[in-house]
């Protein structure tokens, strides 16, 4: 079974530029989350999708941060405009609602905002 | 926050059996404890859970106190690529959120 796929690993821009970030989650999980961890500390949940619906998205920071997943199935994060302390790992995980296993996690796009 | 409190670091002997406790004394009687665990630049990798019963897999062992506000995850054999933080987590199943904290920095040594 293929596991949660994101994209680019890597990214470095400067402050105020856009960046945008890719997630494919495992096929047939309708749960799909993006985290945010930053060095040092343990990952933070910014949104929660079921399906191509929003179910948490408290803790995003909705003025510069925007997230979708169209069709229910692949995600893209957004960050307009990015500032310094958006340098972090973005994980992207995924669910199936039917499992207590709980989320499987892809491998993070680790960015740098010079 | 999160709702469980793990020590900053340990050390273990390669070979050796890794302890690892995890406090959780607010712990619900429908929350279950969950274990994740963090190789260097590597998203979170499940490990195990339990509800009240221990639980035995091919990775771990979960050891949960009888009044569950703690509990133990044991690796019986630690090699170094069990180098990683551990993150115990309590949550209620079925799509509620993951919290996770700072986590257990495991250093497994030669």
């Amino acid at each position: 079974e293929a596991g949660v796929a994101q994209s680019p690993r890597y990214k470095i821009i400067e402050k105020r530029q856009s960046v945008a970030f890719w997630c494919n989650p495992i096929s047939g999980h309708a749960t799909l989350y993006w985290y945010q961890q930053i060095l040092g500390q343990g990952p933070k949940l910014l949104i929660q999708f079921q399906n191509n619906g929003v179910v948490d998205d408290s803790q995003l920071p909705k003025d510069r941060f925007s997230a979708e997943r169209l069709k229910g199935v692949d995600s893209t994060l957004k960050i307009q405009p990015a500032k310094l302390e958006d340098s972090a790992v973005y994980l992207c995980a995924s669910s199936s609602t039917e499992y207590a296993g709980g989320q499987f996690f892809g491998p993070g796009t680790r960015l740098t905002v010079l | 926050d999160a709702k469980t409190t793990q020590p900053t670091s340990m050390d273990c002997a390669e070979g050796r059996a890794a302890n690892l406790p995890c406090n959780h004394s607010t712990i619900s009687g429908n929350e279950y404890v969950y274990w994740y665990r963090q190789i260097h630049s590597q998203g979170p990798q499940y490990i195990i859970h339990g509800l009240k019963n221990n639980e035995t897999n091919e990775m771990a062992s979960l050891i949960i106190t009888e009044d569950r506000k703690s509990s133990t995850l044991i690796l019986p054999h630690a090699t170094l690529r069990d180098t990683a933080v551990y993150y115990c987590i309590v949550r209620a199943p079925y799509g509620q959120n993951f919290v996770f904290g700072p986590g257990t920095r495991l250093s497994v040594l030669p």
